[in-house]
């Protein structure tokens, strides 16, 4: 069955840089979630999309900003990088009936140096 | 705000036997879902079972089953037969109808041969 897809899974940045992390959620999903885990912590909730609106917000700075297109596909945009945000990003997608357990992606590890 | 507590960081078990994660939750809302996440050394996230609020009857998935008590709200999952594949960070998570997944911090298991 098909997952839950992110880009790059890898990426290294040095501080003050920006980023774009993608996700492409599982087909027929329609809402999309961002989670960021660092070292040793849970996985905190960034933001949601549903039917490409923001339907969610958690705890994402300022400098971090995200959408989801037509294809429901979503981006994350990291500027202003500091070493703080190394950390695994996640995204998660759930389908719009049924027990909306979310489905996570393998997640993409930044690095900041 | 809802808050989600594994009080245990680290468990362990003999390869075969049983072992029960705790996991408490605290919310003012009636109508809720709790899942449990494995999170082997890959880092990917793995739902494991899921459990909806409304539901008496304690969710099983082969050899993974929940002892969800509401009232005293109180979610712990059991292993039963365990295998050293199951060796990994297990998390609780709770989400509401149309709201973002808590993570609790997370339990470490070791399955022993």
């Amino acid at each position: 069955a098909a997952g839950v897809i992110q880009s790059p899974r890898h990426l290294i940045k040095e501080k003050r840089e920006t980023a774009t992390l993608k996700c492409y959620p599982i087909p027929r999903h329609d809402t999309v979630y961002w989670y960021q885990q660092g070292p040793g912590q849970d996985p905190q909730f960034l933001i949601s999309f549903y039917e490409k609106m923001q339907s969610d917000k958690g705890s994402i700075p300022d400098r971090f900003s995200a959408q989801q297109f037509s294809d429901y596909h979503s981006e994350l945009n990291m500027s202003s990088l500091e070493l703080g945000d190394s950390a695994l990003y996640f995204c998660a997608s759930s389908a719009p009936t049924g027990l909306y357990e979310q489905y996570f992606g393998p997640g993409t590890r930044l690095t900041v140096t | 705000a809802q808050t989600v507590t594994q009080s245990q960081p680290e468990m362990s078990v003999q390869e075969a036997e049983t072992v029960t994660l705790s996991c408490t939750y605290d919310t003012s809302e009636s109508d809720y879902y709790l899942f449990w996440y494995k999170q082997p050394p890959s880092r990917q996230m793995i739902l494991v079972i899921r459990q909806e609020a409304y539901k008496q009857q304690n969710a099983t998935e082969n050899r993974f089953s929940v002892n969800f008590q509401k009232a005293a709200k109180s979610f712990s999952l059991k292993i039963s037969d365990s295998q050293l594949g199951d060796a990994a960070m297990y998390f609780c998570a709770y989400r509401t109808f149309n709201n973002d997944m808590r993570f609790g911090a997370g339990t470490r298991l070791t399955v022993k041969p």
